[in-house]
């Protein structure tokens, strides 16, 4: 079963509107992580929150966590065209090494 | 430049066939994975090997095995191909067990 599942599963926005995504897991983890996939290509690491942290920031990107509410959520401001591709969350449970993922939001941004 | 490849890039496969998917890192990473991502939905886990010599069962290991008998390579065999496991392949490596994961191009894998 999916540990990290996203919400929602597509999201389109216009250029230079800010765009959030969700993310929920079912266990505790060890970290949590954001991936970022262009169409037809590998995913490429966004961003690692580890579960003693709250909120991280990377240029135009935060992330939160909360642990309490199993949930994380990305948040990227000032969108351009060029985010325009599918974001997956990670959840790591230190097990292992296995990360689980969720199934992604696809978001569109239109210029 | 320092990465992860695989090879091939893509692959039409008839049933019954024997096949290795590739999988080479230059990073010196201790952990290795291979996963499957089936169209519209996200990665699920094949198997993994936390370091050289040890391998590991993921969330979808059936008709398919793996060595990985040094540090670089971590090869992917399907023993006899079945259409269900048509489907875009990536290994990843990190550094060590929770870790980011890098990436690599995947190999799209079509099974007749």
């Amino acid at each position: 079963s999916q540990q990290g599942e996203e919400d929602p599963q597509a999201l389109s926005i216009q250029e230079g509107e800010n765009a959030t995504m969700n993310c929920s897991y079912k266990t505790s983890i060890n970290n949590l992580q954001w991936y970022r996939q262009n169409s037809g290509r590998g995913l490429v690491h966004l961003i690692l929150i580890r579960s003693n942290e709250r909120e991280k920031h990377s240029g135009r990107l935060r992330v939160t966590l909360d642990t309490s509410k199993k949930s994380s959520s990305l948040l990227i401001t000032a969108s351009r065209a060029a985010d325009t591709a599918s974001y997956f969350c990670a959840t790591d449970r230190g097990d292992a090494g296995k990360s689980t993922f969720g199934d992604g939001t696809t978001l569109t941004v239109k210029p | 430049i320092a990465g992860i490849t695989q090879a091939p890039t893509s692959q039409i496969l008839a049933a019954g066939r024997r096949m290795t998917l590739r999988c080479t890192q230059d990073m010196r990473h201790n952990a290795m994975y291979w996963y499957r991502q089936d169209l519209g939905l996200g990665l699920r886990l094949i198997h993994y090997s936390n370091t050289a010599g040890t391998t590991g069962k993921g969330e979808v290991p059936d008709g398919y095995s793996v060595s990985r008998a040094n540090t670089d390579d971590f090869p992917l065999t399907l023993a006899s191909a079945v259409p269900s496991q048509t489907s875009v392949y990536f290994c990843a490596s990190s550094e060590g067990q929770t870790d980011t994961q890098y990436f690599g191009p995947g190999t799209r894998l079509t099974v007749l």
